[in-house]
């Protein structure tokens, strides 16, 4: 199982914004990071806990190990407004609730 | 350009049945799995199972086994996603994604395809 927090936050452009996933059990790094924009499919951001996928921007990051991860937006931009979600790399694998940041 | 096209919204009744596709291109088809999740508003998604396309080995969630099957047609590079009997709770949106082996993270998406039962 994994719990996300917070459920949502509201945050500024220009802020740095933090959201952490702990997981049940320890997990190794086998987590990844989506971003969910309304009407449309997820899209990975981040897998192996700290990997930044192809064509992800920079101020994305990933970290952790084990039971506790964070992704961290180093510098909110406003088409980062969306909803977070982590994601347990397993063969029958199982996502958080989401963290929806919304605009301040 | 890897492409995952699913098909349109469905509006059911309770009892009816339905299969949904996902149409891919831009890769080799059979090089990569394709998974099914089930996303209700509020929640995380909810992965449903997969199906490798070599030779259409399925495994299923417990959660989903035994009410849906997933299939596929080589010759479109096509996978389905099929219930025999719906019900009003099956009604979510329905996403097919990508995966190079059963832990890997899903790299493409496609677009979704909202079903609604009632």
């Amino acid at each position: 199982q994994l719990t996300q927090s917070p459920p949502s936050l509201s945050a500024s452009v220009g802020d740095r914004v933090t959201i952490t996933c702990r997981a049940s059990q320890g997990i190794n790094n086998y987590l990844a990071w989506y971003q969910q924009k309304p009407g449309k499919a997820p899209k990975l951001l981040i897998y192996a806990a700290s990997i930044l996928q192809s064509g992800v921007p920079s101020r994305f990051s990933g970290s952790g190990s084990g039971t506790d991860f964070t992704l961290t937006i180093s510098s909110l931009q406003p088409e980062d407004f969306a909803t977070y979600y982590c994601q347990e790399l397993h063969i029958y694998p199982h996502f958080g609730g989401g963290t929806k940041v919304e605009i301040k | 350009e890897v492409q995952l096209v699913q098909s349109g919204a469905e509006i059911k009744t309770p009892g009816e049945s339905l299969r949904i596709s996902c149409q891919t291109s831009g890769y080799t088809f059979s090089s990569y799995w394709i998974n099914w999740l089930r996303h209700m508003p509020g929640k995380g998604p909810e992965w449903m199972g997969r199906i490798d396309p070599r030779d259409s080995f399925t495994t299923y969630s417990p959660s989903f086994q035994g009410h849906v099957t997933i299939s596929i047609d080589k010759s479109i590079n096509t996978a389905y996603l099929q219930w025999s009997s719906l019900k009003a709770s099956d009604t979510a949106i329905y996403y097919c994604a990508r995966s190079t082996v059963p832990a890997a993270p899903f790299d493409n998406w496609g677009q979704g395809t909202l079903v609604s039962v009632s």
